[in-house]
């Protein structure tokens, strides 16, 4: 059965500052997203990472996926205050496009 | 780019009734959907794959007679939730994936979602 794992589950961190999120996950799998999600909202997609070694940037944001590990990080860097959200990565099980969700983590950017 | 429409966004029922659930692609065809549910700070679980022309893949532990899932259309799926009990509130969304080739065809695309509140 496939596990995901995300941590931390909660970061309070100050403008201007970087960060990473880590996403592990438990069997084999070469398709992963990254989903943002504002209070109230459904889900925004940031990042699909479909190989080993994929980097994707966009803005302040930065993921990248190790399949050999089993992990993936979602880097933060200068953070501002829109980037408050709760942030979750997804592992496709068995390439069927059916998505096990890690916990999520809950970000919020202080001024 | 793709959108994955539900409706109602927001609906609210008495005990014991059924509300019905839509997720509509509107730019593409999907074969497959899927279907979640989200309790509130917490993460989204999956409930089932509904498959367009045959029975859905309910996941363990969810009621397949409970939850009924229809998907009658290339581009639409429906979930009733029969028999609604307060423990049943919670946020449904649903998902679909583009069929188109390339990179597209890798992105799952997630429906604005549906707050079911049971009295």
């Amino acid at each position: 059965e496939l596990k995901v794992e995300q941590n931390p589950l909660f970061l309070s961190m100050q403008e201007g500052k970087n960060y990473t999120i880590y996403c592990n996950y438990s069997t084999t799998s070469d398709r992963l997203y990254w989903y943002r999600q504002d209070p109230g909202k459904s889900l925004e997609s940031l990042f699909v990472l479909l190989s080993n070694g994929a980097v994707k940037q966009e803005g302040r944001l930065m993921a990248s996926l190790d399949t050999k590990a089993r992990l993936s990080t979602l880097h933060i860097t200068a953070a501002v205050h829109d980037l408050s959200a709760t942030y979750f990565c997804a592992v496709d099980e068995d390439s069927s496009y059916k998505l096990i969700f890690g916990s999520g983590t809950r970000l919020l950017v202080r001024p | 780019g793709a959108v994955v429409s539900q409706h109602p966004s927001r609906v609210i029922c008495k005990s014991g009734t059924s509300v019905k659930i839509e997720c509509r692609s509107l730019d593409f065809q999907a074969t497959t959907m899927f279907w979640y549910r989200q309790f509130p700070k917490k993460s989204l679980m999956l409930m089932a794959t509904s498959n367009e022309g045959s029975k859905a893949t309910y996941e363990q532990g969810v009621e397949k007679d409970k939850f009924l899932i229809n998907h009658a259309s290339l581009t639409l799926s429906t979930l009733t939730v029969t028999s609604a009990h307060p423990e049943d509130s919670s946020f449904y969304i649903c998902s679909a994936r583009s069929s188109a080739s390339g990179t597209s065809g890798n992105t799952i695309y997630f429906g604005e979602g549906s707050w079911l509140t049971v009295v």
